[in-house]
């Protein structure tokens, strides 16, 4: 079955670095476009990047362009999201997803950005 | 970008009684291939979404057929014929139809009155 699992979240100080990744499972992983999206805590859902199959082209939200940058690799069924120049507003649990469809979601992993 | 406006954003339903969410977009939501990209989610609480409805009324595998989505153009609803005490959580709208980004409605929590 389809299986999305994040890692890499954790509490990092404002302007600090952090690495998520999404190991998939289930599924030809070169073959969809993979999202982000999160979670403010008790808000509602924002997405965050797309990335194509081969990774030729990628889109940002405007609040994390220029910050975040999201990456593949197919070798490795594994989603990343690179993000610098962390800020308090990007505490929320992060959840990548499977196709324009948005049919499966990991579990989620969650960043905290405080000093 | 689009924005997706779902009302009302709290429901209390007794059980076994019908609940009715609406989600209205800024723009039709009717993609050039004729499809229409609106998919519902619903998040329990401590889980993460979990997609019920996708293409305005397709239910997803091993989605109860107590929940049915319909609407066209810009007014969608989804429905829930008898309110069961798992059905509680927060329920989400989002199109695809006009990305990147993904728009998502603020989210309508179903709660058991």
């Amino acid at each position: 079955q389809v299986q999305l699992v994040e890692s890499g979240g954790g509490v990092v100080q404002p302007g600090r670095s952090l690495r998520l990744s999404c190991a998939a499972s289930g599924f030809t992983f070169s073959s969809y476009a993979m999202h982000w999206v999160r979670q403010a805590p008790v808000k509602g859902l924002e997405w965050v990047a797309v990335i194509s199959t081969d990774g030729s082209y990628k889109f940002y939200a405007d609040s994390v362009k220029g910050r975040f940058t999201i990456s593949r690799d197919n070798s490795k069924n594994t989603l990343y999201l690179q993000m610098n120049s962390l800020r308090g507003e990007d505490t929320a649990v992060y959840y990548c997803a499977k196709d324009s469809s948005a049919d499966y979601w990991g579990q989620g992993t969650l960043v905290t950005v405080s000093s | 970008d689009v924005v997706m406006t779902q009302s009302p954003l709290s429901l209390p339903v007794t059980l076994g009684q019908p609940a009715s969410i609406s989600c209205r977009s800024s723009q039709s939501l009717v993609h050039s291939d004729g499809s229409t990209y609106l998919n519902w989610f619903q998040q329990r609480p401590g889980q993460s979404p979990r997609r019920l409805i996708y293409n305005v009324s397709n239910r997803d595998s091993g989605v109860p057929d107590r929940f049915s989505g319909s609407g066209s153009g810009t007014d969608f609803t989804l429905k829930i014929s008898r309110v069961e005490a798992e059905d509680v959580g927060v329920y989400y709208c989002m199109q695809g139809t006009h990305w990147p980004p993904w728009t998502f409605g603020q989210g309508t929590k179903v709660e058991i009155k």
